[in-house]
């Protein structure tokens, strides 16, 4: 089972700032990488897959890349919405998730 | 625009069968480019895969769970369909159904709202 690990696994920012969220896979996973995003109370909602490519009506201030084994995912300047938990996934080997890095509101 | 839906009971006794089914509105499960998958999350903790099912009947399972999951899918009801057996407090979750996507394009595209499935007595 390919093992993803996230961190930090909080993080407190403010808004306007940017941040990077990392991702790091126990072996390569190539471009076979998705980011989610959940709202406390809410179902996950897909913001990138192929590791950067944003989804359907996703803002451009979200930006992931990475290959291989490391990843990210970059908001620009957040917004009071993007306070929620961020999830990878890999689908390079069936399917597994990264445990998550909370935005929290500094 | 697709949607889905859950739908179950929220309670089940320590050793019984949990039965979900989702609902997909606004388009037809009977796609060649769409698996039909159920994920879930413990309280507070991350999200797991449980299988994926095809409307041809293919089937995948996570291999953690093989032993207790069984996936179906009725196309012409346009829903899925899992049971879980034996279940114990560690199965206590919210249960999501999601389309996951065919041939490399293989994310979790649109989710439904989850239902919270608590496993007591």
């Amino acid at each position: 089972e390919i093992v993803l690990t996230q961190s930090p696994a909080t993080l407190s920012v403010s808004p306007g700032e940017r941040v990077t969220l990392s991702c790091r896979a126990s072996q390569s996973v190539g471009s076979n990488l998705a980011w989610y995003q959940q709202i406390p109370g809410q179902a996950p909602r897909l913001l990138i897959h192929g590791a950067s490519t944003r989804a359907t009506g996703i803002p451009a201030r979200f930006s992931g890349s990475g290959s291989g084994t490391d990843f990210t995912l970059t908001i620009s300047s957040l917004q009071s919405e993007d306070f929620a938990v961020y999830f990878c996934q890999q689908y390079n080997n069936w399917y597994t998730f990264g445990q998550g890095t909370k935005l929290e509101i500094k | 625009q697709l949607q889905l839906q859950e739908s179950g009971p929220g309670l089940v006794k320590p050793s019984e069968t949990l039965s979900l089914t989702c609902t997909v509105s606004n388009d037809s499960i009977s796609s060649d480019d769409y698996y039909w998958a159920w994920v879930r999350q413990p309280p507070g903790k991350g999200l797991e895969w449980i299988g994926s099912i095809f409307y041809r009947g293919n089937i995948y399972y996570n291999p953690s769970l093989k032993s207790r999951v069984t996936l179906s899918v009725d196309t012409s009801k346009n829903q899925f369909s899992m049971k879980l057996k034996s279940l114990t407090a560690p199965d206590t979750a919210v249960y999501y159904c999601a389309r996951l996507g065919t041939l490399g394009r293989n994310w979790f595209d649109p989710w439904g709202q989850g239902t919270l499935v608590t496993v007591s007595s």
